[in-house]
């Protein structure tokens, strides 16, 4: 079962940031926070992923809490094409339970 | 540099038929996922992969479901005696295992499976 909680969804303005939050009260030390979204009904995209570090790239940022139990995905400035199920999983241990779960995520709606 | 594919993109199947998916990894990639989306549900995942052998199938339902990925050629994940209740899409990811949790999965364009 999934580790995380998201809100059910959100929306945002064509142009703004788009902060997506997410929970991970039981995370350990060990485990990475993955994001991913799907468009419609295309295969799940990679977002990006860190452990204790804030991360960036091309796509977005992640903002990691120094207790680690959550965290924000932010998407600099939201496009139309923005418009996704936003998946935010907690990677548990490595072995034989290297799996992604995907949760509910959060649908994000990007209005015009 | 092709990623993963997956195919046929499309299957349909009449009740009772077998349903083969085929899944060929990110060139180099030995590890495989395989994961189902029912109709407004999320992914679930069904079974993992490494070459040759099952490391994961928690996910897998008991009966008439199993998946394979040999030394050569691509990942198959077999449905057998398909029933209304299989139809959804199917998905399938790879990684190359070299990094661990530390480690993206890449995945597939699906494959929707709908049974008549």
């Amino acid at each position: 079962d999934a580790k995380t909680t998201q809100p059910p969804s959100m929306d945002c303005a064509e142009g703004r940031a788009a902060n997506l939050p997410c929970n991970h009260s039981t995370i350990s030390g060990n485990e990475y926070v993955y994001w991913y979204r799907q468009i419609h009904s295309q295969g799940p995209q990679y977002i990006i992923h860190g452990l204790k570090n804030n991360e960036t790239n091309e796509m977005a940022s992640l903002i990691i809490t120094e207790d680690r139990k959550s965290s924000t995905l932010i998407l600099p400035h939201a496009t139309l094409r923005d418009t996704a199920v936003y998946y935010c999983i907690v990677r548990v241990a490595s072995g034989a339970n290297s799996k992604l779960t995907f949760g509910k995520g959060i649908t994000l709606s990007v209005r015009p | 540099n092709a990623g993963v594919m997956q195919n046929p993109r499309h299957l349909v199947r009449r009740r009772g038929q077998e349903a083969r998916l085929r899944c060929s990894p990110v060139k180099g990639h030995s590890h495989v996922y395989w994961y189902r989306q029912l109709p407004e549900e999320g992914l679930k995942f069904m079974v993992y992969l490494q070459k040759e052998n099952i490391i994961d199938e928690s996910g897998m339902p008991k009966e008439r479901f199993s998946a394979e990925f040999p030394k050569e050629g691509p990942s198959i994940l077999r449905i057998q005696q398909v029933v209304r209740g299989d139809s959804a899409a199917y998905f399938c990811a790879s990684s190359s295992g070299f990094r661990g949790r530390d480690e993206k999965l890449f995945f597939g364009s699906g494959t929707q499976l709908s049974v008549l």
